[in-house]
């Protein structure tokens, strides 16, 4: 059974810091990966996905890498600003039709000005 | 474009109650997933509707039954209702085939009293 986790659950870092999140799954064989950001009480933004033959995905300042092999992926948000502050998600697609994405919990970012 | 709206945003009802929730999909998608997000947790997969028809299904009981309408929209109908079904809904769409992006909406905030 696929089973994805963020850690950490929460940071909290200094503005203008460059920082890495954490996602890690336990079945390599995945389809694709998805990293999503979550304003409180709001939906989800979709904000990269990488597919199972690539190794990176860059947008703006945001790069993310997968290593399928190892099961793990990370985000790279360089010169953090406020408003990055929210929480992030990763969700991993297994058969590669969307039936069923698999979610992490979450981690929480908070950028202090 | 105007994305993926999902209406109502808020809703109360009370316990034993049935409740409908609605989403369009992004131009263009024809496939709409649901998800049921309870507070500081990763979103957990409902179920999935293609050409009109449930393709998918994750672990959720009968009380939650869903409908895809020929222009792609989608509802999503919880029958007596329970406190546990307190969360946030929220519907992604995509198109159908391998690999593809989903795209969320806003999510509509269900509490059950």
């Amino acid at each position: 059974k696929q089973e994805v986790t963020q850690i950490p659950a929460a940071l909290s870092v200094p503005e203008g810091e460059n920082l890495v999140l954490n996602c890690s799954f336990t079945d390599s064989a995945i389809y694709n990966l998805q990293w999503f950001r979550q304003d409180p009480g709001k939906g989800l933004t979709s904000l990269l996905l990488i597919q199972s033959s690539q190794r990176e995905q860059t947008s703006g300042r945001l790069n993310a890498s997968l290593d399928k092999s190892s099961g793990r992926s990370t985000l790279y948000i360089a010169a953090s600003q406020p408003g990055d502050s929210a929480t992030y998600l990763c969700a991993v697609d297994p058969s590669g039709s969307n039936y069923q994405l698999i979610w992490g919990a979450g981690t929480k970012l908070i950028i202090k000005p | 474009d105007a994305g993926v709206t999902q209406s109502p945003t808020h809703l109360i009802k009370t316990r034993g109650q049935q409740v409908t929730l609605r989403c369009s999909p992004k131009s263009g998608h024809d496939t709409v997933s649901w998800y049921q997000q309870a507070l500081g947790q990763g979103p957990q997969f409902i179920f999935q509707y293609y050409e009109e028809e449930e393709r998918q299904r994750g672990n959720f009981p009968d009380r939650f039954s869903g409908h895809q309408f020929p222009n792609y929209s989608s509802e999503l109908n919880v029958n007596a209702l329970l406190l546990g079904d307190s969360a946030l809904y929220l519907c992604a769409s995509s198109l159908g085939g391998m690999n593809t992006e989903a795209f969320f909406g806003q999510g509509t905030r269900l509490t059950v009293v």
